[in-house]
């Protein structure tokens, strides 16, 4: 069964960082970009960041220099490094991988909450 | 960045009846346009990419339609589970991807 558990969320204090896990299963996992998307409770989706299959990395301005993202294909493992973190950062934060070479996102694991 | 505006912000619909939710984008994005249902404490879950193909597993009374900037995703008869909130995103315009706010559909 292909599937993305994400773990490390929690709460943390303005300021403070966090480090977020994907862990996957079931398909190829170095085969594949993989993103971070958030929910603010209630609220829309936002995309965070992407990684490539190479590594290369893209963020959108809201966490551009605050966030990093990071794979170990050899774990089968996504990983997103939170820093400074905010008050607007309060989310649910999900892992997702993309159908195909579309920018669709087929694969969505059940999201892990960040309180700050 | 890419905006995209969806409308409208609540639908209010009986089941057995078709609901029609629009998408657009404040610039062309072709045919990069995917829509997701969402439901309550679960993720997002693709019904549509590539603006009208469904994706597996989808039932056939939800259909894609649309290029460039508007979009429409159609539910031909409405059941009881397809009450829930529903989003488009594009990503047209790599290395960015960005979703609408989200169009809820209620009984």
């Amino acid at each position: 069964e292909v599937q993305l558990v994400e773990s490390g969320g929690g709460a943390v204090q303005p300021g403070g960082s966090l480090r977020l896990s994907c862990a996957a299963s079931g398909f190829t996992f170095s085969n594949y970009d993989m993103h971070w998307v958030r929910q603010v409770p209630g609220k829309g989706l936002e995309w965070v960041s992407a990684i490539g299959t190479a590594g290369d990395t893209y963020y959108p301005a809201s966490v551009k220099g605050r966030f990093t993202i990071s794979r170990e294909n050899a774990k089968n493992s996504l990983y997103l490094q939170l820093n400074s973190l905010r008050a607007g950062d309060t989310a649910v934060y999900y892992c997702a991988r993309n159908i195909g070479q579309t920018g669709a996102f087929n694969i969505w694991g059940q999201g892990t909450m960040v309180t700050v | 960045e890419i905006v995209m505006t969806q409308s409208p912000a609540t639908l209010s619909v009986s089941p057995g009846e078709r609901a029609t939710l629009s998408c657009r984008a404040s610039q062309s994005v072709s045919s990069n346009l995917a829509w997701y249902q969402q439901k309550p404490g679960q993720a997002p879950r693709l019904l549509i990419y590539g603006a009208s193909t469904r994706a597996a597993g989808i039932p056939a009374r939800f259909s894609g339609s649309g290029s460039g900037t508007e979009f429409t995703l159609t539910i031909s008869s409405l059941q009881s589970e397809d009450f829930a909130v529903y989003y488009c995103q594009q990503y047209n315009n790599w290395p960015s991807w960005t979703f609408g706010q989200g169009t809820k559909v209620e009984i």
